[in-house]
This record gives C-alpha cells, sequence and structure tokens, in this order.
C-alpha cells in the first residue's frame, strides 16, 4: 500500500486531455511538499516531467503540467499522443515517515 | 552528458549480503544528494535510501534501516549499498538516483541509471 494514492490506469483517445490525480494525508503533500511527477516509458528508467508541483525541466513538452490544493495533486496531459503511454508516479516528502515516498503508479493508456 | 550506471545486483540467498554499485560520469556525485530507488516486481517505486551533498547524513526507509549502508566514494565517483540480512522482499530492481531540490524535503530525482535487478530466494 503506498503511501501517495494514484488510480491504477486512465485512458483516453490522441488528442483528448487527461488527469492523473496523487491523494496524500497532512505528513505529505497536505503539509505542503513539493509533489514531483516521473514517466516510465516501457523498458526504461523514470523520467523527471513535473518537479516542485508544476515545473517543466527543461526538453519537457508544455503538453505535461501539474498542479497541487490540500492533500492532492495532479498531473494534466493535453493533447495526448500515442508516445504519451507509460507509467506515472508521483513522489512527495513524508514527515511521519522522514522520508521520500511514492505513488503506487498510473498506467496511461492511449487508446 | 550525465550517465549512472548500476552494477552489483544477482541471486542471493537470505540472509546473505550484496554490494551494489553506481558509476557517476558527466558529474560529480559529490555536488549532488544520491538516493537508491526499488522497484518489486510489480510494484510501484520505492525511495530506500539517500546520503546528502555533505556526506555527513544518510537517510534510509524504515524496512531497510540497519540492514543496509549508502556510502559513496568521490575518488571513483561511485555511489554504493551495501545490503545485509537481505529478505524476499527485498527482491527489486535497484535504481541509482541523481537527487535535486533546495532542501531533503523537497528531493527530487533529475537522473536515474538502467537499474540492476537483486533477486533474494533460496
Amino acid at each position: 500500500q503506498s503511501v501517495l494514492t494514484q488510480p491504477p490506469s486512465v485512458s483516453g483517445a490522441p488528442g483528448q486531455r487527461v488527469t492523473i490525480s496523487c491523494t496524500g494525508s497532512s505528513s505529505n503533500i497536505g503539509a505542503g511538499y513539493d509533489v514531483h511527477w516521473y514517466q516510465r516509458l516501457p523498458g526504461t528508467a523514470p523520467k523527471l516531467l513535473i518537479y516542485g508541483d508544476s515545473n517543466r525541466p527543461s526538453g519537457v513538452a508544455d503538453r505535461f503540467s501539474g498542479s497541487k490544493s490540500g492533500t492532492s495533486a495532479s498531473l494534466a496531459i493535453s493533447g495526448l499522443q500515442a508516445e504519451d503511454e507509460a507509467d506515472y508516479y508521483c513522489q512527495s516528502y513524508d514527515s511521519r515517515l522522514s522520508g521520500s515516498v511514492f505513488g503506487g503508479g498510473t498506467k496511461l493508456t492511449v487508446l | 552528458e550525465v550517465q549512472l550506471l548500476e552494477s552489483g545486483g544477482g541471486l542471493v540467498q537470505p540472509g546473505g549480503s550484496l554490494r551494489l554499485s553506481c558509476a557517476a560520469s558527466g558529474f560529480s556525485l559529490s555536488n549532488y544528494a544520491m538516493n537508491w530507488v526499488r522497484q518489486a516486481p510489480g510494484k510501484g517505486l520505492e525511495w530506500v535510501s539517500g546520503i546528502s551533498v555533505s556526506g555527513d547524513n544518510t537517510y534510509y526507509t524504515n524496512s531497510v534501516k540497519g540492514r543496509f549502508t549508502i556510502s559513496r566514494d568521490s575518488s571513483k565517483n561511485t555511489l554504493y549499498l551495501q545490503m545485509n540480512s537481505l529478505r524476499a522482499e527485498d527482491t527489486a530492481v535497484y535504481y541509482c538516483a541523481k537527487g535535486r531540490g533546495s532542501r531533503w524535503t523537497a528531493l527530487y530525482f533529475d537522473s536515474w541509471g538502467q537499474g540492476t535487478l537483486v533477486t533474494v530466494s533460496s
């Protein structure tokens, strides 16, 4: 059971917009700790997608955006493309565990 | 170009030990907080351990405290994870990850290795 909760799967058609939620608690996201997002393409290492809630590293398309409110965060992907099909993970810090924590991951399927 | 190359994984019996290595290139790992993250079969990512920029502070997830030790050799630009008293639940692909963030509580991972598989089984 992951400390951060994500839906196991989401799907969307090419061109559509999808969102992936990441729900935490008062000891992590709700405490104001930053949320970060990673994309894991099949057979590859995770890639940083969003850091500090809503910042994109250079090279990441502006179709990807992050937001946070209360004890939850969201990753939005607009203009869905076939190559976006991957697993997505959120990550934050948990004060009760004194360490980084990840969500269980969400598999995005592009229909 | 930043590169991280893990090695040292393999099959080990319960109670045994392994030492993982992560050779860094393209940057000096002593200038960053370095970490180990693992993924068990069919499970999500789990942060395992980290070492601060100064090297003075090390951090561990509760399940490995007292069994795993993270360290680095700046002269070799290499990160290590000494794993003792291994259990079946430690079976996973272990990734080396370069940490960023203004403070430890804002840590995120901007570069990852390809991982090394550790299998704990009799």
